[in-house]
């Protein structure tokens, strides 16, 4: 079965800094890998989506990157800011079709 | 096309009453899925249509629960005798494709209280 677990639990930093979020699975027969993010009480908006032969996508400040054979993702943020405050949630796809999700990270951003 | 839309946002039951949630994926999506999300957790899969096909269901899908996509397009959620157990953020996605590889969208989620 697959387990997705997300590292740090919550995180909070001030404004202006990278940061890295960690995501690990634990079976590597997966389609692709996506990054979400949630603002409190909302839904989830995809930020990346990284297939599984891809090392690495970018959007804007936004760097996902993925090593399939070792079961990991990482969210890098460039030059953090306020709006960026949320959770973060990546999401396997894996053989059975469906999308497993890690309990997120907890991201705050400060002034 | 505004995005996976999902009706109500939120919902408000007493315990053992029925309720119906409503999802419209974005046009042309074939695939579509449900997942809970309680506070402070990950979304956990409930079930998944590919057209009208329900091809998957979660054990979270106890018998008082039950989903249709009648034509595949909307779908709808029905909880039947509500528990307190059930009160969590509901959430639709959809995604495109005949290959398991496309993104997912998601709706803004339908929130059931059972007081």
């Amino acid at each position: 079965k697959q387990e997705v677990t997300q590292i740090p639990a919550a995180l909070s930093v001030p404004e202006g800094e990278n940061l890295v979020l960690n995501c690990s699975f634990t079976d590597s027969a997966i389609y692709n890998l996506q990054w979400f993010r949630q603002d409190p009480g909302k839904g989830l908006t995809s930020l990346l989506l990284i297939q599984s032969s891809q090392r690495e996508q970018t959007s804007g400040r936004l760097n996902a990157s993925l090593d399939k054979s070792s079961g990991r993702s990482t969210l890098y943020i460039a030059a953090s800011q306020p709006g960026d405050s949320a959770t973060y949630l990546c999401a396997v796809r894996d053989y059975g079709q469906n999308f497993v999700f890690g309990p997120g990270t907890r991201l705050s951003v400060l002034p | 096309d505004t995005g996976v839309s999902q009706d109500p946002r939120h919902k408000i039951t007493k315990r053992g009453q029925n309720v119906t949630f409503r999802c419209d994926p974005i046009s042309e999506h074939n695939r579509l899925y449900w997942y809970r999300q309680t506070l402070g957790q990950g979304p956990e899969f409930l079930t998944y249509f590919q057209n009208e096909a329900q091809l998957e269901k979660s054990r979270l899908l106890s018998d008082r629960f039950s989903a249709e996509r009648p034509k595949g397009s909307f779908s709808t959620l029905e909880i039947q005798r509500t528990e307190q157990g059930d009160s969590a953020m509901y959430l639709c996605a959809s995604s495109s494709g005949d290959r398991l590889n496309t993104e997912a969208f998601f709706g803004q989620g339908t929130r059931l209280t059972v007081v």
